[in-house]
């Protein structure tokens, strides 16, 4: 029973060029949610997505960040002309439904160096 | 609006005896209360959870919290600590308003010696 795959599980990228991560969720999960840990720090939430559609998009930079999860495929986090303050761990996790008790799982991270 | 406090940066405790790592929430409604173990250069584990019901919370790993309503706090214990269990733990809380974002402290880092 494979659980959150993400991948890369570790991208370099020099500023100005674009950053895409990928998440594909635990199966029988129709939700996404993608968190961002800077060094030392916790995880912050960012984007909240179910298939085709993004439900609480509250914790996005309004600038160069997107996220989409399309009908087939995993879920994408795309980040345009990176600059060294996104060097963080980006964390993908899912649940099976919507309710407030549902567990969030967790995957292993991309970790993104901005050079 | 929901927030999760962990008072202390770092525990240490020694091998084979109890360890507590602290959490406080703030919450409007019902709080729905999570514990996450992160090890390095991983991804976080899921430990266990509040929803409702018994206050004595039993997860993964021998570990168990205790959710206390009037004190706000939902600490983490397990009875008799192994080295193994030195990592990096996170309480989160339910987003609430309608939406299911986690959120999280700022982590204890746990420390157990042989």
């Amino acid at each position: 029973n494979a659980g959150v795959m993400q991948n890369p599980r570790h991208l370099v990228r020099r500023r100005g060029q674009e950053a895409r991560l990928r998440c594909s969720p635990m199966k029988g999960h129709s939700h996404v949610y993608w968190y961002r840990q800077l060094p030392e720090e916790g995880l912050k939430f960012m984007v909240y997505l179910q298939k085709e559609n993004i439900i609480d998009e509250s914790g996005m930079p309004k600038e160069r960040f997107s996220a989409e999860f399309p009908k087939e495929g995993p879920s994408i986090l795309r980040i345009q002309q990176v600059v060294r303050g996104d060097s963080a761990a980006y964390f993908c996790a899912s649940s099976p439904g919507s309710g407030e008790r549902e567990t969030q799982y967790f995957g292993p991270g991309t970790r993104l160096l901005v050079l | 609006a929901q927030s999760v406090a962990q008072p202390e940066d770092q525990v240490n405790v020694a091998e084979g005896n109890p360890l507590t790592v602290k959490c406080t929430y703030s919450v409007s409604g019902n709080p729905y209360l999570f514990w996450y173990v992160q090890y390095p250069n991983r991804g976080l584990q899921f430990l266990l959870k509040y929803i409702t019901g018994d206050n004595l919370v039993k997860g993964s790993y021998g570990f168990e919290a205790e959710f206390n309503k009037s004190q706000t706090s939902f600490h983490l214990k397990k009875p008799s600590a192994l080295v193994s269990d030195s990592a990096l733990y996170f309480c989160a809380v339910r987003g609430g308003g309608g939406y299911n974002k986690l959120i999280f402290g700022a982590g204890t880092r746990l420390a157990v010696h042989p």
